[in-house]
Parts: C-alpha cells; sequence; structure tokens
C-alpha cells in the first residue's frame, strides 16, 4: 500500500536555527514528490515538485531533496513567517494515486 | 485572478440535513478535485474532474455527490450529513488532467455535523 510518512510531527526551531523536515515515502513507480506549505485556516500553497532522485530545488531559504525513499525539506537561518504547517504527497504510478502525509508543524521563535 | 474560491467558509449541519458545498475557479483548468482533511490522516480524495462532463469518485467518496456542468464549477454535495463528516473539505484544481502539475488549494470549509 503507497504510504508518506512524516517526520517529526511537530518542530520548534529558533530565528536562525537550520533544520530539516523529513518525508519518508512507499509508492510504485514514483511520478512526483510535492511539497506545500500550509498555514492555519488556509488551503495548502504550492512549494516544490521534485521527479527523480538526486534532484534539488530551492526557493528562499528552503531547499527541498529527493533520494528514492525520502525528501527532505532543509530549511535555512528560519525567521518566524516561515511557521506552518509543511506538507508532502507522493504521486504513484496509478492515475489519482497522490498520497499525502500528515504533516509538519513548524514553529520558529523569534 | 481569484484562483479557488470555497463558500461557505463554516458551516453547521444536523445530522440527515443535506448542503452542497461550492467550489469555483478562474484559472480554466481542467483538473478539479474535493479533498477532506482530518486531524492526524493526510488530505484525502473525494472525488474528482478531468473536465466538464467527467467525474470519478477518489479514495473516500460515500456520502458524497459531484457533478461538473462547467469547467470553472465544481460544486460537493452531501446527501444526508453524518457527524463523521465533521471535517474541512479543500477543493483543489490543476492544469493538467494527469494530476502531475501542482494542485492549487481553496481555503476550505470547515463542516461540523451534530
Amino acid at each position: 500500500e503507497d504510504q508518506v510518512t512524516q517526520s517529526p510531527e511537530a518542530l520548534r526551531l529558533q530565528e536562525g536555527e537550520s533544520s530539516s523536515l523529513n518525508c519518508s515515502y512507499t509508492v510504485s513507480g514514483l511520478r512526483g514528490l510535492f511539497w506545500y506549505r500550509q498555514d492555519p485556516g488556509k488551503g495548502p500553497e504550492f512549494l516544490f515538485t521534485l521527479y527523480s532522485a538526486g534532484e534539488e530545488k530551492e526557493k528562499e531559504r528552503l531547499k527541498a531533496t529527493l533520494t528514492k525513499k525520502e525528501s527532505f525539506l532543509h530549511i535555512t537561518a528560519p525567521k518566524p513567517e516561515d511557521s506552518a504547517t509543511y506538507l508532502c504527497a507522493a504521486l504513484g504510478g496509478g492515475f489519482q494515486k497522490l498520497v499525502f502525509g500528515t504533516g509538519t508543524r513548524l514553529l520558529v521563535s523569534p | 485572478n481569484a484562483g479557488v474560491t470555497q463558500t461557505p467558509k463554516f458551516q453547521v449541519l444536523k445530522t440527515g440535513q443535506s448542503m452542497t458545498l461550492q467550489c469555483a475557479q478562474d484559472m480554466n483548468h481542467e483538473y478539479m478535485s474535493w479533498y477532506r482533511q482530518d486531524p492526524g490522516m493526510g488530505l484525502r480524495l473525494i472525488h474528482y474532474s478531468v473536465g466538464a462532463g467527467i467525474t470519478d469518485q477518489g479514495e473516500v467518496p460515500n456520502g458524497y455527490n459531484v457533478s461538473r456542468s462547467t469547467t470553472e464549477d465544481f460544486p460537493l454535495r452531501l446527501l444526508s450529513a453524518a457527524p463523521s463528516q465533521t471535517s474541512v473539505y479543500f477543493c483543489a484544481s490543476s492544469p493538467s488532467g494527469s494530476n502531475n502539475s501542482p494542485l492549487h488549494f481553496g481555503n476550505g470549509t470547515r463542516l461540523t455535523v451534530t
């Protein structure tokens, strides 16, 4: 069964304290690994898509990487405005087989 | 562009009542979908549509109906609300029917069924 597991469930950082969020996936025939950011009371907002192992993408303080079993979202020198829930989702080989993880709640304190 | 617009933002229903959650997008996207988000669970697909006149079931379709008469609108109908349908509902769209394009989400409808 296709599965996506995110860790940790919650992460508290001080401003400037870099860290990484993990997304482990077991999906047959991965066609894409997506990262979204979700603010309270809002819908998820797209950040990155990764398609193959070894691929990396960056946006401001965020960098997403992909291996054959997991993806990492690295946050460098975070700011309080980076506080949000980060979701990852894996798209498998079957049509409409997009599986979401439960997310990591990130809180960055000033 | 407004993107994906969902109404209402909040709704309280009694068990057995019916209602329609509205979703509209102004990006001319072919693909639209409905998800529910529950604590401790990932987003789960309820129904989806790859174009006007075409709909299909997702992972958790029971108790819900959809229709797609136009490209812009994709309403979700609860036929007879149950407490198990208490959730936050998100509508999402993407340009491609193959769903490997990123999804654009609305801001959700928080539904409580008592």
